[in-house]
């Protein structure tokens, strides 16, 4: 079956640090990748997504790249704002279902 | 403005009650979810549904119903709430179009049952 495994947390970092939150996979077809940020007291939303190998996905900032030959799709972040403080959920699809990582739970401190 | 709603946002209430969970959603999305978020964050699904009398039971085995009378509405019911069911619920949709799934939250109700 589908598996997404993610880099366990907490992650504590410095206001204008580099981010980085591992997110690997296990599928048996080609599934669409992304990632959902879930704010303190809110719903997921959608961060950024890649359909197909070699896809960069980004927003705000982040990005991703699928990468088929390594099952990866790590979020990255050049420079952390306070306001980055959230949990980070990386996910895939496949037969119309979404499977979750179990969320890293991101602090950024001034 | 096209969004997904979800009542009440906290509730607190005592063991045997009857609950329900309601989830709106304007985006005429066919496809609704009905995920519980356990306390260390892990989300997993409990019901979804592809259209209008269409419900279907997810990966992780749930006490709850559903309903899906109504393309836009898409509510919840514990008959009988119990202390185990102290958790975050989270509803979401997904137009039943998309080749990528991507699902759209709510903001999610808080149930802890006393």
């Amino acid at each position: 079956g589908n598996s997404v495994t993610q880099m366990e947390g907490p992650v504590t970092l410095s206001e204008e640090a580099f981010l980085t939150i591992n997110c690997t996979y296990t599928a048996t077809g080609y599934p669409s990748l992304f990632w959902y940020v879930q704010y303190p007291g809110e719903g997921l939303q959608l961060l950024l997504k890649a359909t197909k190998a070699d896809d960069k996905g980004s927003n705000k900032g982040f990005e991703a790249t699928y990468r088929k030959e390594t099952t990866s799709f790590h979020l990255e972040k050049g420079s952390v704002q306070v306001s980055d403080s959230a949990v980070y959920f990386c996910a895939l699809s496949e037969e119309e279902k979404l499977t979750f990582g179990t969320g890293t739970r991101l602090t950024i401190i001034p | 403005e096209a969004d997904i709603y979800q009542t009440p946002r906290y509730l607190v209430i005592g063991t045997g009650k009857k609950i329900t969970l309601e989830c709106s959603q304007t985006m005429g999305h066919d496809k609704m979810y009905w995920y519980q978020q356990d306390p260390g964050m892990e989300l997993h699904l409990i019901h979804y549904s592809y259209g209008v009398n269409s419900t279907e039971k997810g990966d992780l085995s749930s006490e709850s119903t559903v309903s899906r009378i109504r393309t836009e509405h898409f509510p919840l019911t514990l008959e009988s709430a119990r202390p185990s069911h102290t958790s975050q619920y989270l509803c979401a949709s997904s137009e039943i179009t998309s080749a990528y799934n991507e699902q759209f939250f709510g903001p999610g109700t808080r149930l802890t049952v006393l």
